[in-house]
Parts: structure tokens; sequence; C-alpha cells
């Protein structure tokens, strides 16, 4: 079983829509959570931090439930821009665990 | 946020050649820095620990004699590919912490390896 499990996709949405992507993890140790954003070809950036109490940064919010050892991020009002892939990050042990990623495709 | 830097951005050598890889923390002091491997399609694999003087820690099924990493200073660390075959062809990306104790981590633009 992966550490980081996640739907690859990818997902087709039009502009405006609002998306959800999940994550499971394995390691029920594992303290730190993330989201990060990839464009193709390029390194992954931080997009966000993930909370047990749930956070929001604008269109994004991000919510852990570790009872479930579940992870999501919830984009609204969805931007052309937005087209990428999101990596859900767990770290652990001062190690960061990166999923496979799921792929987002906004259209017009 | 902090800058990381790698050189070069892309590079193709012939098999059974050697490559050498940078990563620098232009603005901060990184005693820990990371290497990750990507293959397309894939998540980011973690390669190796590299704390600064001292050795790397590599991951279960990374050839530490073949991938071999320095970090001599607070803000360079290398990777040297050795004996390199098509199969190291990958896109290789390094990241660097902070001296505090912290999961963020700071990454570098990457580097595409060809190897033909």
């Amino acid at each position: 079983r992966k550490e980081v499990e996640q739907d690859p996709g990818p997902f087709n949405v039009p502009e405006g829509a609002t998306v959800a992507f999940n994550c499971t993890y394995s390691n029920s140790a594992s303290q730190s959570f993330f989201w990060y954003r990839q464009d193709c070809r390029k390194e992954p950036k931080l997009l966000m931090s993930v909370y047990s109490s749930g956070n929001e940064d604008g269109r994004f919010t991000a919510q852990l439930n570790r009872a479930s050892q579940y992870i999501s991020l919830l984009i609204r009002d969805s931007k052309l821009s937005d087209s990428a892939t999101y990596l859900c990050v767990v770290g652990s042990f001062q190690k960061l665990v990166f999923g496979t990623g799921t792929r987002l495709l906004v259209s017009p | 946020g902090a800058v990381v830097s790698q050189h070069p951005s892309r590079v193709i050598c012939k098999s059974g050649t050697s490559v050498k890889i940078e990563c620098r923390s232009l603005d901060f002091q990184a005693t820990t820095m990371f290497w990750y491997r990507q293959f397309p399609k894939k998540s980011l694999m973690l390669m190796a620990t590299s704390n600064e003087g001292s050795k790397a820690t590599y991951e279960q099924g990374v050839e530490k004699d073949k991938f071999l990493i320095n970090h001599a200073s607070l803000t360079l660390s290398t990777l040297t590919v050795t004996s390199a075959h098509p199969e190291d062809s990958s896109f290789y990306i390094c990241s660097a912490r902070h001296r505090d104790p912290s999961y963020e981590q700071y990454f570098g633009p990457g580097t595409r390896l060809t190897v033909t």
C-alpha cells in the first residue's frame, strides 16, 4: 500500500466550478500535512499547510481528518490558472512523502 | 519565500559518463538538503537526506555508490550520478530546509537528466 494515495484524475472542470480532491495516508504517526501544486516540468510549490481545524486561503480550503487519515482540498470558483497537478504531501520524521498527484484541467 | 537554485537545469549525457548537479540555497543557511527523483507521471521519491558536514542518509533501494552526495557547506549540496545509464534519465529536484527543525522545504527548479 502506498504511503500517500490520491486519485490521479484528470479532473476536467469548467471555469467557475468547485472541485474537491481527496488523499489518504497510511502512517498514523505522520505529523504534518500539506498540499503542493506542481506545473508541468516544474518543481512543486507549497500551496497550503493542512490542519485538523481546517484552514482556508482565498478560494482554497484544506481539511484534515486524523481519525480517518484523510486530507482534502476544495477549490472554489476555479480559474484557468488553477490547471496543474495537486500533490498531497505528508511529513513524518522530518521527511516529506509525496502522493502521485491529482491533475486538474480547468477549461473556458 | 526562500530561494533555492539548481544547476544545470537540463543535461544530456552519454551512457557511462558521470553528471554533477548542484543545489544552492541562495538566501538562507540550510543544514539539511534533500534530493528527490521524479519519473514521468510519478510522485517525487526521496533519494537521500544530506546534512552539512556529514554523510548523506540514503533511502532504501538507492545506491549510495551510484548517487554520490556531498554537502560541504550550509548553502551547497551536490549530487553526482556516476556511470549514468538510460534508466537514470529523470527529473532530479533538490530541496533545502532552514536551520530550525521544521517540515518546510524550499524546492529548487529541478534538473532534467537525459542519458543517451
